[in-house]
């Protein structure tokens, strides 16, 4: 079986200023692939990016990056330079690279305050 | 392209009634799924598809049915709705290799059920 875990139900961060959303991990798979989605109030869940767990560097999108611990089993969301339009729940997911099923985390509600 | 699709935008059933929840993709994906989502919840999987006519359990399948006749379609359906499936549902496809599916899942826009 495998757990994703996101300890912070909600988190607010000024315009302009940087957050980071937690998200931690258990699976028994060596290698797999990991995924922040977005889902704002409109309820559609976007993808805001995606890691590769046999590769060491950070997957980056924009002003959002992650920092992946493989070893700590930790995957955390840096959003840079914050917008009102990241206000949004963000969900972690896990799937092991030979399965068919998505794990998901329950999210962490992000508020950008102006 | 339309992208994933899904009808009903908001459904209320009464307990025991039945009904299908349709999902449509024109991508071309191979893989589809269905995920409800309940506050506090997050997304939970209820069932997937590998393609057509191949079908498999998610971590909460009990109460709902699919079939997958065609690569684009992937109804859902409650048998006999009770007030424990008020939710939020969400179809999904992707893109799937021969070994799992490590692909960006592109949603529908969600059905949202109350079931009285």
């Amino acid at each position: 079986a495998q757990t994703v875990t996101q300890s912070q139900p909600e988190m607010s961060v000024q315009e302009a200023e940087t957050v980071t959303l937690s998200c931690t991990y258990d699976t028994s798979e060596n290698n797999y692939y990991l995924f922040w989605y977005k889902q704002p109030p409109s309820r559609q869940m976007i993808l805001v990016i995606r890691q590769e767990a046999y590769k060491q560097q950070n997957a980056t999108e924009n002003r959002f990056s992650v920092n992946f611990q493989k070893a700590a089993k930790s995957f955390s969301l840096k959003i840079s330079d914050s917008q009102l339009g990241d206000t949004a729940m963000y969900f972690c997911a896990l799937v092991g690279a030979g399965s068919y099923q998505l794990t998901f985390g329950k999210g962490t509600k992000l508020s950008v305050i102006p | 392209n339309a992208g994933v699709t899904q009808t009903p935008k908001f459904q209320v059933l009464k307990t025991g009634q039945s009904m299908t929840l349709q999902c449509a993709q024109d991508m071309n994906h191979e893989y589809m799924s269905w995920y409800r989502q309940d506050p506090g919840m997050g997304l939970r999987l209820i069932h997937y598809s590998v393609g057509a006519g191949i079908t498999d359990q998610g971590e909460v399948p009990n109460g709902y049915n699919v079939s997958r006749s065609t690569t684009e379609d992937f109804p859902l359906r409650l048998l006999s709705a009770a007030p424990s499936q008020t939710s939020v549902y969400f179809c999904a496809s992707s893109f799937s290799g021969t070994s799992g599916v490590h692909n960006e899942q592109f949603f529908g826009p969600g059905t949202r059920l109350t079931v009285l």
